[in-house]
């Protein structure tokens, strides 16, 4: 059985970091590429960032760049999310979800960590 | 980005037909996911390339497509139908490896 499972989340203040983590397991997971997609609170679902299966292709929604890092550990079966200089809008649940490359879809989601960035 | 336009709200009635929309030039180039969401949890996978439906899913799920614009058709709405639905696709904007959801569509089945 496929699972994902977020955890890092919490509250911090503006400008503060976080670290978000996925363990993965019940498939191989350096098979597929790994987005994080987050949810405002009483809002849509927002595409953050992906990576492929191996880290060597990243993207990023243009209001992370340069303030959120993306990577994985297939060691470990980990996908990360780094997060600087958090702004209050960044506060969201934020999921993982598996990449399938053939479709282009989202076939698995985790349950979400929330982030809550206020002073 | 690119973006995706969804309508906010749609209702129909028990064992009716409804279609839910979505519009954007990354269409042209991708093919429409739709995801829904009920309350309080994640989103599930339900439409993909087009017409295809992950096990699991029923067959009154079905999609569609032409030029910029996607439909999810649900043939006989069930009360736990009733969901958030949201359409994706790859970002045609430029962004090498990116996605693109629409604002969603707030399904009442009434």
């Amino acid at each position: 059985e496929v699972q994902l499972v977020e955890s890092g989340g919490g509250v911090v203040r503006p400008g503060g970091s976080l670290r978000l983590s996925c363990a993965a397991s019940g498939f191989t997971f350096d098979d597929y590429g790994m987005s994080w997609v987050r949810q405002a609170p009483g809002k849509g679902l927002e595409w953050v960032s992906g990576i492929n299966w191996n880290g060597g292709t990243t993207g990023y929604v243009g209001s992370v760049k340069g303030r959120f890092t993306i990577s994985r550990d297939n060691a470990k079966n980990s996908l990360y999310l780094q997060m600087n200089s958090l702004r209050a809008e960044d506060t969201a649940l934020y999921h993982c979800a598996r990449r399938d490359s053939s479709w282009e879809n989202f076939d698995y989601w985790g349950q979400g960590t929330l982030v809550t960035v206020s002073s | 980005s690119s973006e995706l336009t969804q309508d906010p709200a749609v209702s129909v009635a028990l064992g009716q037909t409804v279609r839910i929309t979505c519009q954007g030039h990354s269409l042209r180039s991708y093919f429409a996911t739709w995801y829904q969401q009920k309350s309080g949890q994640a989103p599930v996978l339900v439409i993909y390339g087009q017409n295809n439906r992950p096990s699991g899913i029923p067959d009154r799920f079905s999609g569609s497509s032409s030029g910029s614009t996607a439909s999810l058709t649900i043939t006989g709405a069930q009360a736990e139908d009733e969901a958030d639905y949201y359409c994706c696709c790859r970002d045609s904007s430029g962004n090498h490896l990116g996605w693109v959801f629409g604002g969603g569509t707030k399904l009442t089945v009434l």
